[in-house]
């Protein structure tokens, strides 16, 4: 049990395109889900805690108007990347926990997100 | 072990050996603790978790230590098989709570077969 699905796998495509790429928890209904970004050879880094049915909360320095997340129900977060550009290419990670208290996060494969 | 710029410090271990990954965690306050396996283009997998009221804690070939007073946590994987290497990471959760993970450094573990 636990699995999170996350679509695509890969995107790639030409600067200003908006891109959305959306997370899945299949057998399990998650209250928060959590996007994170990892560039090569990095940690995993913390962009926002999306709560269902409220407004996300964004780590400092991340621009809530550039990394618009949606999380309309318990089953799925959508992340969409406004007027992609090159510094944006990276690895984009999704995550979902069950429920409040000490849980862990299970995550997605992740989103390689290629901006030419 | 510690990050030397965008470097990942790296493990390598003979296949068969025991390998041991350390990570030092930051917040006195984290009582929740979770180590992950990253393999390559893939999203990090969860391995075994451990709450601060334990110093240890064993799974499947794999084993948690807890050491609060010097804020230290260590996997040990036994008898390291190929399909271990991976970049492994540790994560805390500074507060009760669903609050969000604060992931270390990482460590990648290269295997020798």
């Amino acid at each position: 049990g636990a699995v999170v699905s996350q679509h695509p796998s890969w995107v790639i495509c030409k600067s200003g395109t908006s891109v959305k790429i959306e997370c899945r928890s299949l057998d399990f209904q998650a209250t928060t889900m959590f996007w994170y970004r990892q560039f090569p050879k990095q940690s995993l880094m913390l962009m926002a805690t999306s709560n269902e049915g409220s407004k996300a909360t964004y780590e400092q320095g991340v621009e809530k108007d550039k990394f618009l997340i949606n999380h309309a129900s318990l089953t799925l977060s959508t992340l969409t990347v406004t007027s992609a550009h090159p510094e944006d290419s990276s690895f984009y990670i999704c995550s979902a926990s069950r429920g409040w208290g000490n849980q862990p996060q299970h995550f997605g494969d992740g989103t390689r997100l290629s901006i030419l | 072990g510690e990050s030397v710029g965008l470097h990942l410090p790296t493990l390598s271990v003979q296949e068969g050996d025991n390998s041991i990954i350390n990570c030092a965690y930051s917040n006195s306050a984290s009582d929740y603790f979770i180590w992950y396996k990253q393999e390559s283009g893939k999203g990090p997998q969860f391995i075994i978790d451990i709450r601060s009221n334990m110093d240890k804690r064993q799974g499947q070939r794999v084993t948690v230590l807890l050491n609060k007073t010097v804020k230290h946590l260590s996997l040990q994987i036994a008898a390291t098989q190929p399909g271990d290497s991976a970049v492994y990471f540790c994560a805390e959760i500074p507060n009760s709570g669903n609050t969000p993970l604060v992931f270390g450094k990482g460590t990648r573990l290269s295997v020798i077969a």
